[in-house]
């Protein structure tokens, strides 16, 4: 059974703080995904990783970076945070002939003051 | 670009009713589509696709191309139906899918 855990289920943090949230998958998933859900607007995507040390921006780049040093971990960094960030954020893992069938985590939700 | 609609944010039925929760898509090639669920403190996950022509929990989805819409279906809706659903669309281009703005179905007894 796939598993995508992700560091923190809730976190508070204040206006131009430096964030990272943390994403681990069990599957050996060649794809990774960071998305936000925000009500009305559904799952954006925010970039996505298909290898290590690779990444591709999605929907809504701006105000974030990722990284991908390991296959299993993928890490979404605010460098700035903006209370306009303050969102739920899912991670999501695929593997790599099956791509459209996504993994998801249990969500982070940030909360930017 | 592609882009998926999904026009009610709410929909309400009684236990038993019918439900139909809408999806169009906007898309210039051959499209794949999905409906993700999440159920109340679970995770997101994948409910059906369109190329399975299957039946998951008595949902189905038939795509139309000429209408543009993959609406989910379901004759008979139950409580335990009631949850956040997302149509999902999938260019073959690449690794990414596109989703809509979700709807919220209530099954009140």
């Amino acid at each position: 059974d796939v598993k995508v855990t992700q560091s923190s289920r809730y976190l508070v943090k204040r206006t131009g703080e430096k964030v990272f949230l943390e994403c681990v998958q069990d599957m050996d998933h060649e794809n990774m995904f960071w998305y936000r859900q925000d009500p009305g607007l559904g799952l954006r995507l925010i970039y996505f990783s298909y290898d290590v040390k690779m990444k591709e921006k999605g929907d809504i780049p701006e105000g974030y970076s990722v990284s991908r040093e390991k296959k299993e971990r993928f890490s979404l960094i605010l460098e700035s945070a903006s209370t306009n960030q303050t969102s739920m954020y899912l991670c999501a893992s695929s593997p790599h002939l099956m791509r459209e069938t996504q993994y998801f985590g249990p969500g982070t939700r940030l909360l930017v003051l | 670009a592609q882009r998926v609609t999904q026009p009610e944010k709410l929909l309400s039925v009684f236990k038993g009713a019918p439900v139909e929760l809408k999806c169009n898509y906007s898309y210039s090639g051959s499209p794949e589509l999905f409906w993700y669920v999440q159920y109340s403190r679970q995770r997101l996950q994948l409910l059906l696709r369109h190329i399975s022509r299957e039946s998951i929990k008595g949902f189905t989805a038939d795509l139309n191309k000429g209408e543009t819409s993959f609406h989910l279906k379901k004759p008979f809706a139950q409580e335990e139906d009631s949850a956040m659903y997302y149509c999902a669309l999938n260019n073959n281009a690449g690794n990414m899918l596109t989703f809509g703005g979700g709807t919220r179905l209530m099954v009140k007894p």
